[in-house]
């Protein structure tokens, strides 16, 4: 167990829809980062945020958004969300803005239908 | 130059074998190059991780080699076990800039027992 967890674990829902995934860093950790697995592209950076502010982006679409909290959880929206978005979204946390050591929640997997 | 390649996509070893994982990486500027080991329906869990500074790193029965000058980097996990039955990624990752793992494609290690 990373000590970071992630809800929900499992998310149907249909296309155009809008959903929210929540992830809570493990205690102390101020980075939280965003990725995409899917069978065809792998594992995708989407964002990074410390301490409340994002620090990068990666190849996250314009329908998606995040934000981290100030109690430090973050949250992923996905929204007008298409076949295509069906994957595995992990969050990763670590101490610093230097993600060297990042350890992973244990994900939230959408069904997009 | 953002991307790491890895090899093999699958791996078959026998129990007590030997299993190699390689990968390359273009981008110099990478220090930190990670492994993460992920089971069925679990997030990336980090094995073991090395700086260019050092040519190999062991820890238990799995090891890292880096040829820096290659730009090749290699898991080996010794004595491999059933239980070692897992996608193995591979990711580098860098100081400045953003601070994100690119991870490699991932490889499917089935240890037969």
């Amino acid at each position: 167990d990373s000590g970071v967890t992630q809800t929900p674990k499992h998310l149907i829902t249909a296309t155009g829809q809008r959903v929210t995934l929540r992830c809570s860093p493990r205690s102390g950790d101020l980075s939280v980062y965003w990725y995409q697995q899917s069978l065809d592209q792998g594992l995708q950076f989407l964002i990074h945020y410390y301490n409340g502010e994002e620090r990068a982006k990666g190849n996250i679409l314009e329908r998606f958004s995040a934000q981290q909290f100030p109690d430090l959880h973050s949250e992923l929206n996905l929204s007008s969300l298409e076949l295509g978005d069906s994957a595995l979204y992990f969050c990763a946390s670590s101490p610093r803005h230097v993600g060297y050591e990042q350890y992973f929640g244990p994900g939230t997997r959408l069904t997009v239908t | 130059q953002q991307q790491v390649k890895q090899s093999p996509q699958s791996l078959i070893v026998q129990k007590g074998g030997i299993s190699i994982i390689n990968c390359a990486y273009e981008n110099t500027a990478f220090d930190y190059f990670p492994w993460y080991q992920q089971f069925p329906g679990k997030g990336p869990a980090l094995l073991i991780a090395i700086r260019p500074d050092v040519s190999e790193k062991k820890e238990g029965r799995f090891t890292i080699s880096f040829n820096k000058s290659a730009k090749q980097f290699s898991l080996h996990i010794m004595d491999s076990q059933p239980g070692d039955s897992a996608t193995y990624f591979c990711a580098a990752n860098r100081d400045q800039g953003a601070q994100k793992l690119v991870f490699g494609q991932g490889t499917r290690l089935t240890i037969n027992p």
